[in-house]
């Protein structure tokens, strides 16, 4: 089946501790993106990437660092930096970016204890 | 970070019944796509539309593109238990890669 897949679905990592959550299409999209969701709130932007080897950072960057490496991958690093990490994580993709239908993961709740 | 407004932001409406939600911006955009999330899982595409004034369905679903650009609505007839969950709309502008989500709006169908 083609999809977004997005491992593990549950997270849990200690205090100061960085974290890396995985996100991997087989749809062939060129771009992907990051949001991050809190409870009773919509979906804000972290980061995106229009193609291999280039991401621009969104609106709450600070504390995440990401890489795409390869078309089909787009992991997303939660690092110490990040203040309030415990959230849920929505990876994204869409065929060229601009005026596509984005389709999302099935997202990664991480808790950070 | 932008955010559209959307309305309004919970329903509960009884078994039967026709749901309308709508979302609204300050600037223009060329894309319009609304988003049904259930509790703990990832939003899932339920209409796209891409020119001013069009009106698309999908099943019990329909969506408007509005005339300004500036918003869009959705509707849905004769509600079902399953409709339960949080609608979402998303906009893009021109000339970016980058989508403006609504806040949602939480759907409770009472049967």
């Amino acid at each position: 089946d083609g999809g977004i897949t997005q491992s593990p679905k549950y997270l849990f990592r200690k205090e100061g501790q960085n974290v890396t959550l995985s996100c991997e299409q087989n749809l062939n999209h060129d771009a992907m993106y990051w949001y991050r969701q809190d409870p009773g709130q919509g979906l804000r932007l972290i980061y995106y990437s229009q193609i291999v080897n280039d991401f621009q950072k969104g609106d709450i960057a600070e504390g995440y660092s990401v890489s795409r490496e390869k078309k089909e991958s787009f992991p997303l690093t939660v690092t110490s930096a990040q203040k309030n990490p415990t959230a849920f994580y929505l990876c994204a993709s869409t065929a060229g970016g601009r005026g596509d239908t984005q389709y999302f993961g099935p997202g990664t709740r991480l808790t950070v204890l | 970070g932008q955010q559209l407004n959307q309305s309004p932001q919970s329903m509960f409406i009884q078994e039967g019944e026709d749901v309308s939600m709508n979302c609204t911006s300050s600037s223009i955009f060329n894309t319009w796509l609304w988003y049904k999330q259930d509790p703990g899982e990832g939003p899932v595409l339920l209409i796209a539309l891409y020119k001013a004034g069009e009106l698309t369905s999908n099943g019990r679903l329909t969506a408007q593109f509005g005339i300004t650009r500036k918003d869009s609505f959705l509707n849905i007839s004769a509600s079902i238990p399953s409709d339960v969950g949080i609608y979402f709309c998303a906009g893009q502008g021109q000339g970016t890669y980058k989508y403006i989500f609504g806040t949602g709006t939480r759907l409770k169908v009472l049967a």
